[in-house]
């Protein structure tokens, strides 16, 4: 069966450092896999989504980017971390084209 | 631009009744629909998807309408239970719109038992 990790479940940095968060999906091969994060009370807001190695279609301009250097790793960045990254980050993969997206636990990132 | 409306305002019912959440979107035609469940400080869980040439689409105690006149959907939880409580999502896709799915803010639901 496939499965999806994420890491770490919780982070709290300061600003102006960097970011690294991690998703794995397992038992699946070429899987779409999709970045969002969700602000307190909002929808999700799609950040990155990758349909193959090396792959990236940014939705919305900021501070974070992301690189997917294996089938089924997806890895989200930032060189400097602003307040208004603040938010709970969700890592997803999809098959098929019902896009039904699959989720990781998810990052609270908390920057101070 | 296209927008996805779920009422922001929680649902609060009596446990054994039927809960009934609102899915709402404008400038969009999608090809499906779908609807997650949310827990606190989880990823969402997919629940259900109906098409757009489907009228309504069931699983277990929940049935799920898609009205592409009104462009509304209705999400239903028969015999709606405590452990039903979550925030649930709606979201859109289409078949051309690439890999991308808009996601709505969700409803909170609370079931008293």
């Amino acid at each position: 069966s496939q499965t999806i990790h994420q890491w770490p479940a919780t982070l709290v940095q300061p600003v102006g450092s960097p970011l690294s968060l991690e998703c794995t999906v397992e038992g699946t091969s070429n899987p779409n896999l999709y970045w969002y994060r969700q602000a307190a009370g909002r929808g999700l807001q799609l950040l990155f989504y990758s349909v193959g190695i090396g792959q990236i279609s940014s939705e919305v301009p900021q501070n974070l980017s992301a690189s997917r250097p294996q089938d089924r790793q997806f890895i989200l960045s930032s060189k400097k971390l602003l307040l208004s990254d603040s938010g709970f980050y969700l890592c997803a993969w999809s098959v098929g084209g019902e896009n039904i997206q699959y989720f990781g636990a998810g990052t609270r990132l908390s920057v101070l | 631009s296209q927008k996805i409306e779920q009422n922001s305002e929680a649902l609060n019912i009596q446990e054994g009744k039927t809960a009934t959440l609102t899915c709402n979107y404008t400038n969009y035609s999608p090809a499906y629909l779908q609807w997650y469940r949310q827990d606190p400080g989880r990823g969402p869980v997919f629940l259900l998807l109906i098409r757009e040439n489907e009228k309504e689409k069931r699983k277990e105690r929940l049935k799920v309408t898609f009205d592409t006149t009104l462009k509304q959907s209705l999400f239903h939880i028969t015999a709606s239970q405590p452990a039903d409580s979550a925030t649930y999502l709606c979201a859109l896709g289409t078949d051309t719109g690439g890999f991308k799915t808009i996601f709505g803010a969700g409803t909170r639901l609370f079931v008293k038992a």
